[in-house]
């Protein structure tokens, strides 16, 4: 089973700032088949990202994924105040698809 | 566009069983992978199973910790994925969802179905 580990488990900033959520693999995501999403309280999860790096339909071009093998990395370029929320990465690579603990996005 | 409905959640005893749905529409069901995805109340997304295509033979996996007790099947007739859960337990309690995988445009998912274990 591949486990998934994200940093940092919360993230504090302010809006306008850069965020950068880690996500590593415990054994290499082959073909790049990973997925971030976004889920906030009483809502289902919210496709970012798929294939590491392709970003799903309607979802704003400051969110982008990149990495490969072991370590993959979304970036927030410019956080709006909608932006805070909990923040997890999948993998779908090999049977378990397991998912990340996840990050908090929190207002500083 | 894609379109996953649940349905079949409720307030169960523990050691009782529930049967979920899951509606799909706006993609051919019958070429598609299906899985099923939980989540505690507070918790983290926990992947609980898959079902493959009848052209790719069909079978379903599973998470560890819900082998045996649950059973992914799918009715392409209806466009419908099904989870039968037996021997329910209190930490079953968890918005069960379905979800399905496009290379074109990724992951899509229901809004979910709420099931609560409890005596």
């Amino acid at each position: 089973e591949i486990v998934l580990t994200q940093s940092p488990g919360t993230l504090s900033l302010s809006p306008g700032e850069r965020a950068t959520l880690s996500c590593r693999a415990s054994q290499s995501v082959s073909r790049s088949y990973l997925a971030w999403y976004q889920q906030k309280p009483g809502q289902a999860p919210r496709l970012l990202i798929y294939g590491a790096s392709s970003r799903a339909t309607g979802i704003p071009d400051r969110f982008s994924g990149s990495g490969s093998g072991t370590d993959f990395t979304l970036t927030i370029s410019r956080l709006e105040p909608e932006d805070f929320a909990v923040y997890y990465c999948q993998q779908y690579d090999s049977s378990p698809y397991t998912f990340g603990q996840g990050t908090k996005l929190e207002i500083k | 566009e894609v379109q996953l409905v649940e349905s079949g959640g409720g307030l169960v005893k523990p050691g009782g069983s529930l049967r979920l749905s899951c509606v799909a529409s706006g993609f051919t069901f019958s070429n598609a992978w299906m899985s099923w995805v939980r989540q505690a109340p507070g918790k983290g997304l926990e992947w609980v199973g898959r079902i493959r295509s009848k052209t790719d033979g069909g079978t379903a996996d599973y998470a560890a910790p819900v082998e045996g007790r649950f059973t992914i099947s799918r009715d392409d007739s209806k466009n419908t994925l099904y989870l039968q859960i037996n021997s329910l337990k209190t930490e079953d309690t968890a918005v069960f969802y379905c979800t399905t995988f496009s290379f074109t445009s990724g992951w899509s998912w229901g809004q979910g179905t709420l099931v609560t274990v409890s005596s």
